[in-house]
């Protein structure tokens, strides 16, 4: 009950194309949804997060759709680009459980010029 | 502006030595703290988080210990090192109060054991 689960688990797009990685979890007392950008030998930095009450959060190219029902959260990366080349964690927490972070497996993204 | 700082960036170690791993953090006061180890590029797995000096939580079993002797400062350490000891090790912060509070990553310790 305290997995995330993502997919795909790698995902090759084309420069100008959209970039979109799953993310499912069952227990229901998450609170707080952020997706990490992990480059090559760094730390995860956060990119965008969004808390169940709003359905779509959107900063600049990046925008997490959120569905409560069906307990899925789905990043998007509209006009992908070679430099958004990097692994992609979608993690998930409760405040009720000392806001540790669960992470899923992350996805290897790569942008073709 | 709040930093955090680990160190070594890269550490080679034999089977059996001791580690020690330490990470700052700057600009912010009694914030909770978290290792982590990420196998082969992937998966986050959460091995210690502490809320206070002195104040540590184990998630998973294992021959690593963390210490927590200054507010700002974690240490994560061995006795002895044993091959399935390798990996990236990431230091991470963050503030305590309120709903989603994230967390702060340091660039980590890229550890081998030979």
């Amino acid at each position: 009950q305290q997995q995330v689960k993502q997919s795909p688990q790698s995902l090759i797009v084309q420069k100008g194309g959209i970039s979109i990685i799953n993310c499912a979890y069952e227990n229901t007392a998450f609170d707080y949804f952020p997706w990490y950008q992990q480059f090559p030998g760094k730390g995860p930095a956060l990119l965008i997060a969004i808390r169940p009450d709003v359905s779509e959060k959107k900063e600049g190219r990046f925008t997490i759709s959120f569905n409560k029902s069906a307990k899925q959260f789905s990043l998007h990366i509209m006009d992908s680009q070679p430099g958004d080349s990097a692994t992609y964690f979608c993690a998930a927490s409760s405040n009720n459980q000392g806001g540790k972070l669960i992470f899923g497996q992350g996805t290897e993204l790569s942008v073709k010029p | 502006s709040q930093t955090i700082h680990q160190w070594p960036a890269t550490l080679v170690q034999p089977v059996g030595s001791p580690l020690s791993l330490e990470c700052t953090v700057e600009g912010t006061s009694n914030p909770n703290l978290y290792w982590y180890r990420q196998a082969a590029g992937r998966g986050l797995q959460l091995l210690f988080y502490s809320v206070g000096i002195g104040q540590i939580s184990s998630e998973v079993p294992q021959n690593l210990s963390a210490s927590r002797p200054q507010d700002r400062q974690f240490i994560l350490s061995s006795k002895k090192l044993l091959l399935s000891d390798s990996g990236f090790y990431l230091c991470a912060w963050s503030v305590k109060t309120g709903i989603g509070q994230p967390q702060h990553f340091g660039d980590g310790t890229r550890l081998s054991i030979l």
